[in-house]
């Protein structure tokens, strides 16, 4: 099963606009990652957000977290061609960590 | 640094076979994970190995079953191959020795159709 989902399942938008995506989850976190892909390919880390922490900036990445409603964001400012991909959270809340549930992704097509 | 390297990148297999991938995880990573990831779908946990024993299995059946080495590289093995089988089946490492806030590194994944 899968304990993220993220809204918008898909995400159309033109390139310099922001793109913003949530993910809600169901149980207490260790932290919450989000990862993009680029079509069938491998998926890559972007941000880490451990479960004390509210806001995280990357780059043009700005992600929050709200754990009272078990809820994130993930924003990409100024988005580029380049950005187009699918994106997915992830939680961790084992207890021995790394064991991540994902989940279904939001797709992104940003247009030049 | 070696990133995670998958072999093959792809793979046709028929049902009822069997079938091995291989993953050796970026240098200095002791942990592999493996996942797959049906088409449209996020990744889903299978299992995780650390110092070559499984530290964590998904919900998968027993006929998905692995292996890691002294050198920590793994081996994914699948029995009694179904049609829903046909997935992208990312290997993932990571260093737990960081503690629990570590991300995971992926390979590209094997694309395994089953016919």
């Amino acid at each position: 099963s899968q304990q993220g989902e993220e809204d918008p399942q898909a995400l159309s938008i033109q390139e310099g606009e922001n793109a913003t995506m949530n993910c809600s989850y169901k149980t207490s976190i260790n932290n919450l990652q989000w990862y993009r892909q680029n079509s069938g390919r491998g998926l890559v880390h972007l941000i880490l957000i451990r479960s004390n922490e509210r806001e995280k900036h990357s780059g043009r990445l700005r992600v929050t977290l709200d754990t009272s409603k078990k809820s994130s964001s993930l924003l990409i400012t100024a988005s580029r061609a380049a950005d187009t991909a699918s994106y997915f959270c992830a939680t961790d809340a084992g207890a021995a960590g790394n064991k991540l549930t994902f989940g279904g992704g939001t797709r992104v097509l940003v247009k030049p | 640094e070696t990133g995670v390297t998958q072999s093959p990148t792809h793979l046709i297999k028929t049902r009822g076979q069997q079938v091995t991938l291989r993953c050796s995880s970026q240098s200095g990573h002791n942990t592999v994970s493996w996942y797959q990831q049906a088409l449209g779908q996020g990744p889903q946990f299978i299992f995780q190995y650390y110092r070559e024993e499984e530290n964590g299995r998904g919900n998968f059946p027993p006929r998905f079953s692995g292996l890691q080495f002294p050198n920590y590289s793994s081996e994914l093995n699948v029995n009694a191959l179904e049609l829903d089988d046909s997935a992208l089946y990312l290997c993932a490492s990571s260093t737990p020795g960081q503690g629990q806030n570590s991300p995971l590194h992926f390979g590209n994944g094997t694309r395994l159709t089953v016919t």
